[in-house]
């Protein structure tokens, strides 16, 4: 079965980091890219950023840069999104997603890891 | 960053009715070498991720019930369900991936009249 299948969900801290998961399965990991898509409570999405699974190289949404950062294992057909210095507005729903290429439309999304920030 | 408007933010539509949802770009998101338009409709279902349902502006993805059609081109462009069902109750995102940051409309929520 055709799936990305993300980590649970989190709470942190104010100023902490949190580091997100998603596991790849049923198809050519690096045959596709894959995207981090946010969705704050109740708000559209905002793209955080891509990897290419084929090499490892990200680029980040220019609000990102800095405070994230995306990595893949490729022995366990999974990507990482790294979010630092977390603020009460990075709480929210994380997605990944995956796309062909970087220019087309996501056609498979993960469940959704939900991150909340509170003190 | 290209803006994406939708319109109207919340639609209430009779079973076996035709629902029509509109998306503008504050740019055009038509890609002139190959005539295509690089917009995506997705469909997101309370307590689910998005799935997607067309692609190109006007291409079903596969699975997607021909009730769910895509047209437009530029900057205008609309999502029309011929005949509305129980399951298609949701909201609906249109996106473009025409240039970076790929950006999305804020939704339109659809319900049943």
């Amino acid at each position: 079965q055709v799936k990305l299948l993300q980590s649970g969900a989190e709470l942190k801290k104010p100023e902490a980091s949190v580091r997100l998961s998603c596991k790849a399965s049923g198809y050519t990991f690096t045959g596709y890219y894959l995207h981090w898509v946010r969705q704050a409570p109740g708000q559209g999405f905002e793209w955080m950023g891509i990897i290419n699974p084929n090499g490892g190289r990200a680029s980040y949404a220019q609000k990102f840069q800095g405070r994230v950062t995306m990595t893949r294992d490729t022995s366990t057909s999974t990507v990482y999104m790294e979010l630092s210095s977390l603020r009460s507005d990075d709480t929210g729903f994380y997605y990944c997603a995956r796309a062909r290429v970087p220019e087309m439309a996501f056609d498979l999304w993960g469940q959704g890891s939900l991150v909340t920030v509170s003190s | 960053d290209i803006v994406m408007t939708q319109s109207p933010a919340s639609l209430a539509v009779s079973l076996g009715e035709r629902a029509t949802l509109n998306c503008t770009s504050s740019e055009s998101v038509l890609y002139s070498s190959n005539n295509r338009n690089f917009l995506a409709w997705y469909q997101q279902k309370a307590r689910q991720p998005p799935t997607l349902l067309m692609y190109w502006a006007s291409t079903r993805e596969s699975g997607v019930p021909d009730r769910f059609s895509g047209s437009g081109s530029g900057t205008d462009f609309t999502l029309t369900i011929s005949s509305l069902q129980a399951e298609d109750v949701a909201v609906y995102y249109c996106q473009q991936y025409y240039s970076t940051p790929q950006t999305f409309g804020q939704g339109t929520r659809l319900e049943i009249k």
